[in-house]
Parts: C-alpha cells; structure tokens; sequence
C-alpha cells in the first residue's frame, strides 16, 4: 500500500503569513492527490483536488502543486478562519497524518 | 442540494456487530462510488473501504479486512456497512462520503461508533 507522509504535524503562523505544507507518497502516484480542510466538530471540506485544481468556492489564497511523489499544498495568505487541520489524500484512500494551523 | 445522513452507531462491546448506514439524497446515487471514512478522537482520517456505483467491487483497508463489509442498496439510495469482530481500536466517528473522479466533494455528518466492555 501507498503510505503518505505530511509535514509538519503542526504549524504556528501569524496572520498574513505564507504558509507551505508538504505530502510525499511512498510511490509514484501522478497527480492523484486531494487536500481537505477539518474545522473541529466539522467533516472534512475538499479544497484541492489533481494536486493543483481548486474546488469550487475555495478562496484563491489556498493552492497546490507537485506530481509524482512530492506535493505542496500552500496558504498564500493566513487568516484566522483558516484555523483547521489540513489533510492530503491520495485518490480514493490513504490520508496523510495532517497538519494542524494554529495563529501565533 | 446532496445530503448524506449517517445513522446506526453507539456503544458495543468488544466482539460485537453492527450496521451502519447512510441515506443519500439529492444526486443520482448509482452514478457514484461511495465511501467510508473514520476518525479515531482526537486522531486524523483513516480512509475504511469503497464501493463503485453498481456495487460490483469493493475494497477495504486492511485494518479492517475481514470483518466490515460495505455494500449498498441503489434502489433505496443508501450505503451500509457492517462491521463485526469490533475491537476497541475501531472506536470513532465514521463519516460515508461521495466520490467523484478520485475525491470526496461531499461528506456526511458521521456517526459515532465506542467499542468497550
């Protein structure tokens, strides 16, 4: 099985700052990567789905890149109500552990 | 507007079974793969098993191989999943999802399954 491993575990950022999570996969998987977003108390929200296409509604502060086995998923921007626990997923299975955002 | 509605969880003891299920509602159900998901407390995602449209094929994570079995009725637009052999470690919040081309663009509330004696 794939496994997925996303860095950092948890992040501390003012606002306004430029924040940069990374996922790498144990194996080539193309672009076939998703990133979610979970509030507390909240199912997940997809943000990011290809890698690098933006859902429908979700601000363009929020972007993603990579192929292969490397991905960068990136905040340009921070705001408060980005506080979340940030996921990827490779298609349809594993997650990676996440990465929660906090404001400093 | 999609709606998922998850439903069936509670608490269990350690061995024991049972049915979870999701009504789906406000998209051609048949035309979509389904999805389970959970969520441990406190702990990230951990994707659960997957049915394609017509219910044909299924696959399930190893972890709980062997014991869940998802399946789905198209003609009453819902999901199952039926969990046996349930260890404490299958404690959480199971959440069903639609999928589309690879991702899950809706989720339902999810519904809480404790395991203990």
């Amino acid at each position: 099985d794939i496994q997925m491993t996303q860095s950092p575990s948890s992040l501390s950022a003012s606002v306004g700052d430029r924040v940069t999570i990374t996922c790498q996969a144990s194996q080539d998987i193309s672009n076939y990567l998703n990133w979610y977003q979970q509030k507390p108390g909240k199912a997940p929200k997809l943000l990011i789905y290809d890698a690098s296409n933006l859902e429908t509604g979700v601000p363009s502060r929020f972007s993603g890149s990579g192929s292969g086995t490397d991905f960068t998923f990136t905040i340009s921007s921070l705001q408060p109500e980005d506080i979340a626990t940030y996921y990827c997923q490779q298609y349809n299975k594993t997650f990676g552990q996440g990465t929660k955002v906090e404001i400093k | 507007e999609v709606q998922l509605v998850e439903s069936g969880g509670g608490v269990v003891q350690p061995g024991g079974s049972l049915r979870l299920s999701c009504a789906a509602s406000g998209f051609t159900f048949d035309d979509y793969a389904m999805h389970w998901v959970r969520q441990a407390p406190g702990k990230g995602l951990e994707w659960v098993s997957l049915i394609s449209g017509d219910g044909g094929s299924t696959y399930y994570a190893d972890s709980v191989k062997g014991r869940f079995t998802i399946s789905r009725d198209n003609s009453k637009n819902s999901l199952y999943l039926q969990m046996n052999s349930l260890r404490t470690e299958d404690t959480a919040l199971y959440y069903c999802a639609k999928a589309a081309s690879g991702s899950y663009s809706y989720w339902g509330q999810g519904t809480l399954v404790t395991v203990s004696s």
